[in-house]
């Protein structure tokens, strides 16, 4: 059973960046999708990107590309999405989410960012 | 960008059944998924692989799919039911994954 443990709660600047972890335990790190999934307050669910941690590579919505990076640092199984250029409108919860193609998403608990000056 | 659509909101009395739907061109290709969310909580997933259930589902919930259009379909409704649902699928390509706008289940 794959387990997915977020950063917690963060406060941040407009116009700053900020990085939200997930730490995943279980399962074999190195055969992960991790994808990133956003929810603003009242909102819906919105997919930001994902990382294949075996291939190192990354892909991002279009809406997020420029402002967004995923990374994967296999030492810790962590992964890591960078959210840059803050503004209010960022405000929201992040999810990561194990992504099995035939099991769909195992969520992480979530984290919440706030952007206010 | 590849939509998937869903209707804000569904509602129905306790036991009456929910059919909620989710169009998307690229349906006939790619799997579709659904996901419930209550308040202050994390998505669960409730049907995998357009109408497959999970292990501790319950078995009024059922998946289908028809061309564009998948659906969730809740049986018996029951109060505990209430809750946001989410589709979720990706382009053709397989490369981006696109959520619906979510549906409202509102028990009556």
């Amino acid at each position: 059973q794959v387990q997915l443990v977020q950063s917690g709660t963060d406060v941040k600047k407009p116009g700053s960046s900020v990085k939200v972890s997930c730490k995943a335990s279980g399962g074999t790190f190195n055969s992960y999708s991790i994808s990133w999934v956003r929810q603003a307050p009242g909102q819906g669910l919105e997919w930001m990107g994902r990382i294949i941690v075996m291939f190192g590579k990354a892909n991002y919505a279009q809406k997020f590309q420029g402002r967004v990076t995923i990374t994967a640092d296999e030492s810790t199984s962590t992964v890591y999405m960078e959210l840059s250029s803050l503004r209010s409108e960022d405000t929201a919860v992040y999810y990561c989410a194990r992504v099995d193609p035939d099991m769909g998403f195992s969520w992480g608990q979530g984290t919440l960012v706030t952007v206010s000056s | 960008s590849y939509e998937l659509t869903q209707p804000p909101s569904v509602s129905v009395s306790p036991g009456q059944t929910a059919r909620i739907t989710c169009s998307g061109d690229a349906l006939p290709k790619q799997y579709a998924f659904w996901y419930q969310q209550k308040p202050g909580q994390a998505p669960v997933l409730v049907i995998y692989k357009d109408t497959e259930r999970p292990s501790g589902i319950p078995e009024r919930f059922s998946g289908s799919s028809s061309g564009t259009t998948v659906a969730l379909t809740i049986s018996g409704v029951q109060a505990e039911d209430e809750a946001d649902y989410y589709c979720q699928s990706a382009d053709t390509s397989g490369t981006y994954v696109v959520f619906g706008g979510g549906t409202k289940l509102t028990v009556l």
